[in-house]
């Protein structure tokens, strides 16, 4: 598969601190999704970055695609309880396979 | 719409038996897979398939057999249980591998014992 690293695996923050999670590729990507999976529950699709070097935003979410499209981040400003959960990268190389990265879980601590 | 429907929800089998875990999406995608999902391991893929008749191997595809004779229809069958299967199994499916959300279904939480 694929050569894709998310870090860190586990992160703990006090609500209202802010929460970075990166995803990084041995190799030029075409485009990242970004994923949240709940607790119990199963992944649920966030956002889809194609541009080198693109900015989204979905409220206090911000999404990166590098400049080299070789690495991403998501960004959580001022978490809140309900974004407890497991954060997953899913890097597209132009292959059949459609992988994920090793996810960051989060807890958040009221 | 249903979506992506797996079923069981949860199983348990003994070792050396066979089950197959079912997938259903009612989405006309052609893309769907199978995932695991293992602590601190992520989502790795098992089985894929692009389309009707058509299934490759993932990264985990030792003991997992899959086909492929509808549109809708994506079962996973292991042959013969082993402890090391034990985990979480996700079903997933999307108009295409390449630039489209992949929709998954709720989870199969198997244990072999």
């Amino acid at each position: 598969g694929q050569q894709v690293m998310q870090i860190p695996q586990y992160q703990h923050v006090q609500e209202g601190e802010d929460f970075t999670t990166y995803c990084n590729s041995s190799t030029t990507l075409s485009n990242i999704q970004w994923y949240k999976q709940r607790p119990g529950g199963h992944p649920v699709f966030l956002i889809q970055l194609v541009k080198s070097g693109e900015v989204k935003k979905q409220k206090r979410l911000t999404f990166q695609f590098g400049e080299a499209k070789k690495n991403s981040s998501l960004h959580i400003t001022a978490t809140q309880t309900t974004d407890v959960g497991t954060y997953f990268c899913a890097p597209h190389g132009g292959g059949n396979q459609f992988y994920f990265g090793t996810g960051t879980s989060l807890t958040v601590i009221p | 719409n249903a979506g992506v429907t797996q079923t069981p929800k949860f199983q348990v089998l003994k070792t050396g038996q066979s089950m197959t875990l079912q997938c259903a999406q009612d989405m006309n995608h052609e893309y769907m897979s199978w995932y695991r999902q293992d602590p601190g391991m992520g989502l790795r893929l098992i089985h894929y398939s692009v389309g009707a008749g058509i299934t490759d191997q993932g990264e985990v595809p030792n003991g997992y057999n899959v086909s492929r004779s509808t549109t809708e229809d994506f079962p996973l069958r292991l042959l013969s249980a082993a402890p090391s299967q034990t985990s979480v199994y996700f079903c997933a499916s999307s108009y295409s591998s390449k630039d489209t959300e992949a929709f998954f279904g709720q989870g199969t939480r198997l244990t072999v014992v």
